[in-house]
């Protein structure tokens, strides 16, 4: 079964520095993919940033990038310059491999994380 | 160019009554997924739809629960005889095709009285 750990439920940054929120997983699939998200207080679930097993580079998205340790299983999220605007909860998500719909192509089911609450000090 | 809409934003139900809840996919999508918040816990799979079939409903309760995805109109995820632990919020998602990095809707936060 595969498995998803953020170990900070929460977590204080000042604004402008950076914070890293840590997520490690368990899978035994060669293919699979890690997301981020965002869900602020108002409730709606936002991407932030996808990593493919295969990815060779660590994906960056403007101010969000995953530190892919591929060799421990671990995809923290870092975020840079700290904004007010980024506190929230955030999840870190896996896409379980191979799981395919009738015509044969893989979906995208997640297995969350329990989430870490960011919260940003000006 | 309209996201993910999801009604009602929030409901309130008696126990032992019916819930349901709508979720009308981005223009062009015909892939619909559900997934369900505890409180306190992050977001659990329920259930995988294409237009008019059910693809993947492995993490939906046996009872009480269904799903559909008409041809015409929204999907709509219905909880018969509803009980405290079902409140929850209940997420839906839609892309294009089986596609991982599909969009959200803002949820339906459901409560049990």
């Amino acid at each position: 079964a595969q498995k998803i750990t953020q170990t900070q439920p929460g977590m204080f940054v000042q604004e402008k520095e950076a914070v890293t929120l840590d997520c490690t997983y368990d899978t035994s699939d060669p293919s699979y993919g890690l997301f981020w998200y965002k869900q602020p207080s108002s409730g709606e679930m936002i991407f932030l940033i996808y990593q493919g097993s295969y990815d060779q580079q660590n994906a960056t998205e403007g101010r969000y990038s995953l530190n892919f340790q591929k060799a421990r299983k671990s995809a923290n999220l870092v975020i840079s310059a700290s904004q007010l605007g980024d506190s929230a909860m955030y999840f870190c998500a896996m896409r379980e491999a191979a799981a395919l719909n009738a015509g044969g192509t893989s979906y995208g089911k997640l297995t969350f994380g329990q989430g870490t609450i960011l919260t940003v000090h000006p | 160019n309209a996201g993910v809409m999801q009604n009602p934003r929030h409901l309130v139900r008696r126990r032992g009554q019916e819930a349901r809840l709508r979720c009308s996919p981005m223009k062009g999508h015909s892939h619909v997924y559900w997934y369900r918040q505890l409180p306190e816990e992050g977001l659990k799979f329920m259930v995988y739809l294409q237009k008019e079939n059910i693809i993947d409903e492995s993490g939906m309760p046996k009872e009480r629960f269904s799903a559909e995805f008409p041809k015409e109109g929204p999907s709509i995820l219905r909880i018969q005889q509803v009980v405290r632990g079902d409140s929850a919020a209940y997420f839906c998602a839609s892309s294009p095709g089986a596609d991982f990095r599909y969009t959200f809707g803002s949820g339906t936060r459901l409560t049990v009285v």
